[in-house]
């Protein structure tokens, strides 16, 4: 089962604005990372945040990480038509012995133009 | 360079058939995985190849699926028997282990959409 959970589901917001969204998850982890998805394809990497940061900034990304909380949040500031995506976080996990990327169920961002 | 591709783009197929994907990785990268995502869903790991290790096939989710890969080049992932449940698109990504999985980015390829009527 997928221990990252995006929140929220859908988000629709007019270019501009700032679009924020969070992901929790439930067990220990040494990162987290955040994935970009156009159109149902490919995933595309965003950024890493290791459990010793608490915050992390890429261009117009900020990544927030909250290990007591368990929680992430990727804010994307004066979005774009273009940032239309789908954006889904994924952590590490011990699961069966194995390592492994846990993918959340993803946040789906519309920017109006 | 050239990224991870997959073929084919999309396939549709009848239920029972047999379906075969294929993944080609980035040139180098030792770690290959196949994931499965349900239309509106999150990814579904289904299984990872690194190296001439044995495969992490934890998350095939019945003996219908099976996966290979040729040393560190091209893998197919094998669907026997088709069934209308599988329709997913199919993501493989690859990637250049580091120290640790936690810490590797993973390359994705544009996926195989798969339908069964």
């Amino acid at each position: 089962s997928q221990q990252g959970e995006e929140d929220p589901q859908a988000l629709s917001i007019q270019e501009g604005e700032n679009a924020t969204m969070n992901c929790s998850y439930k067990t220990s982890i040494n990162n987290l990372q955040w994935y970009r998805q156009n159109s149902g394809r490919g995933l595309v990497h965003l950024i890493l945040i290791r459990s010793n940061e608490r915050e992390k900034h890429s261009g117009r990304l900020r990544v927030t990480l909250d290990t007591s909380k368990k929680s992430s949040s990727l804010l994307i500031t004066a979005s774009r038509a273009a940032d239309t995506a789908s954006y889904f976080c994924a952590t590490d996990q011990i699961i069966q012995g194995a390592q492994k990327l846990v993918f959340g169920q993803g946040t789906r961002l519309t920017i109006n133009p | 360079g050239a990224g991870v591709s997959q073929s084919p783009s999309n396939k549709v197929t009848e239920k029972g058939k047999d379906v075969e994907l294929r993944c080609d990785p980035i040139s180098g990268h030792t770690a290959l995985y196949w994931y499965r995502q349900r239309l509106g869903q999150g990814l579904e790991f289904l299984i990872y190849f690194q190296g001439n290790s044995a495969p992490d096939k934890s998350g095939l989710p019945s003996d219908r699926f099976s996966a290979e890969r040729t040393g560190e080049s091209v893998s197919t992932l094998t669907i026997q028997r088709t069934q209308q449940e599988d329709s997913a698109v199919y993501l493989c990504a690859s990637s250049q282990p580091g120290s640790s999985l936690s810490t590797d980015t993973q390359y994705f390829g544009p996926g195989t959409r798969l339908t069964v009527l």
